[in-house]
């Protein structure tokens, strides 16, 4: 079965500045896509960014950004000139590609910014 | 906004009660899913619709059920409460089913479900 680890319960980060979050996969599938997902304290669940596992290329969205290591099944989110609005949980997911659309997730990394 | 709605909010009901969540998906979205987050389980998949007819099922409790309606609005069906059952239960949607693209999933704003 395909569990994903999240091994930071917590990390903080000053404004303006990066912070990476790390997440890590066990998986047989050779095809698969990786999520990180954002719980801001309203709990609403947003989608930050997206990879497909057959891409090398790592996938950004403004100043949010993976790392993607196949290899290593690692999974890291860089959040690049943080903000305050960037404090929330944040959660890795997985999504194999046969028989199943079902998200698996980590247990999240709290992340808090300070100004 | 994700365009997937929930109601209601906030439920808060005694253990034995039964209770419906209600889910509409984005527009055009053909699947709907279920999750539960708790304290001590996190987010896990409970089951999914796909255009009407299950598709999966995760970790589901048979006091549980769900199903999808012809305008692809979905219910989940909570019965027999436990205190246990206090969590928050989040809709998500997608457009189709597994297989070629990254879909991602739209989640709802969830409902809280607290069972006294």
């Amino acid at each position: 079965a395909q569990t994903v680890t999240q091994s930071q319960p917590e990390m903080s980060v000053q404004e303006a500045e990066t912070v990476t979050l790390s997440c890590t996969y066990d998986t047989s599938e050779s095809d698969y896509y990786l999520f990180w997902y954002k719980q801001p304290p309203s709990r609403q669940m947003i989608l930050v960014i997206r990879q497909e596992a057959y891409k090398q290329q790592n996938a950004t969205e403004n100043r949010f950004s993976v790392n993607f290591q196949k290899a290593a099944k690692s999974f890291s989110l860089k959040i690049s000139d943080s903000q305050l609005g960037d404090a929330a949980m944040y959660f890795c997911a997985y999504r194999g590609s046969y028989n199943t659309d079902k998200l698996i997730f980590g247990t999240g990394t709290r992340l808090q910014v300070f100004p | 906004d994700s365009g997937v709605t929930q109601t209601p909010k906030h439920l808060i009901t005694a253990t034995g009660q039964r209770v419906t969540l209600r889910c509409s998906p984005r527009s055009g979205d053909l699947s709907v899913y279920w999750y539960q987050q708790s304290l001590d389980q996190g987010l896990q998949f409970l089951i999914q619709y796909y255009n009407g007819e299950e598709r999966a099922k995760g970790n589901i409790l048979e006091r549980f059920s769900a199903q999808q309606f012809p305008d692809l609005h979905s219910e989940l069906n909570l019965s027999s409460l436990e205190l246990g059952d206090s969590a928050l239960y989040f809709c998500a949607s997608s457009p189709g089913v597994a297989g070629g693209t990254a879909q991602g999933q739209f989640f709802g704003p969830g409902t809280r479900l607290t069972v006294l």
